[in-house]
């Protein structure tokens, strides 16, 4: 059973570019959760999605940054008009229903916004 | 709102010394409580949870946390660290989503 999936592990972007994130949970997982880890900070909660569902957002920076989890794919984490400030690493997570976040997290995407 | 503080931000240790790592939270309801590691350049893993029973909890790697409900405490310990347990560890809450300390940095010097 293949752990968190995400990808790409790098990515670089320019001021003004897009980037896309990619999740794959766990076989049997239908949540998704996504955290932002900055430099010398601890992990910041994002988004909480279910399949096709969006169950809490409160973490999310209102603008540019969007998610989505659809019934078929993995969960995409979507960021617009990229800037500096928003490199870090984004980590994704994925647990069974009803058990809430426990052990199961992806290695991370580092994104770089040059 | 919920929150977990971490109060050492970076311990140094020699290989045989005893850990404990603080960690308290603020929440008045059932919690679900967590340590993960993070080695360098790698992804989360888990040491170790609570979500009921016995408050004493066994982890992977020797490692063990005390829940102490009164306190709103779940330090983290160790009796012997070894080089390879230079890390850094997050201590986490869990209600409907985890909610991360700040992570403290552990250096252990052969």
């Amino acid at each position: 059973n293949a752990g968190v999936m995400q990808n790409p592990r790098h990515l670089v972007r320019r001021r003004g570019q897009e980037a896309r994130l990619r999740c794959s949970p766990m076989k049997g997982h239908s949540h998704v959760y996504w955290y932002r880890q900055l430099p010398e900070e601890g992990l910041k909660f994002m988004v909480y999605l279910q399949k096709e569902n969006i169950i809490d957002e409160s973490g999310m920076p209102k603008e540019r940054f969007s998610a989505e989890f659809p019934k078929e794919g993995p969960s995409i984490l979507r960021i617009q008009q990229v800037v500096r400030g928003d490199s870090a690493a984004y980590f994704c997570a994925s647990s069974p229903e009803g058990q809430g976040v426990g052990a199961f997290f992806g290695q991370g995407t580092r994104l770089t916004v040059v | 709102a919920q929150s977990v503080s971490q109060h050492n931000h970076h311990v140094i240790l020699s290989e045989a010394a005893s850990l404990e790592l603080g960690c308290n939270y603020s929440y008045g309801g059932t919690v679900n409580l967590f340590w993960y590691v993070q080695y360098p350049g790698q992804h989360l893993q888990l040491l170790l949870k609570y979500f009921s029973g016995d408050p004493l909890v066994k982890g992977i790697k020797g490692f063990e946390a005390e829940f102490i409900k009164s306190k709103f405490s779940f330090n983290l310990r160790k009796p012997s660290v070894q080089w390879s347990d230079t890390a850094e560890y997050f201590c986490a809450v869990n209600t409907d989503k985890l909610i991360f300390g700040t992570g403290t940095r552990l250096q252990v010097f052969p």
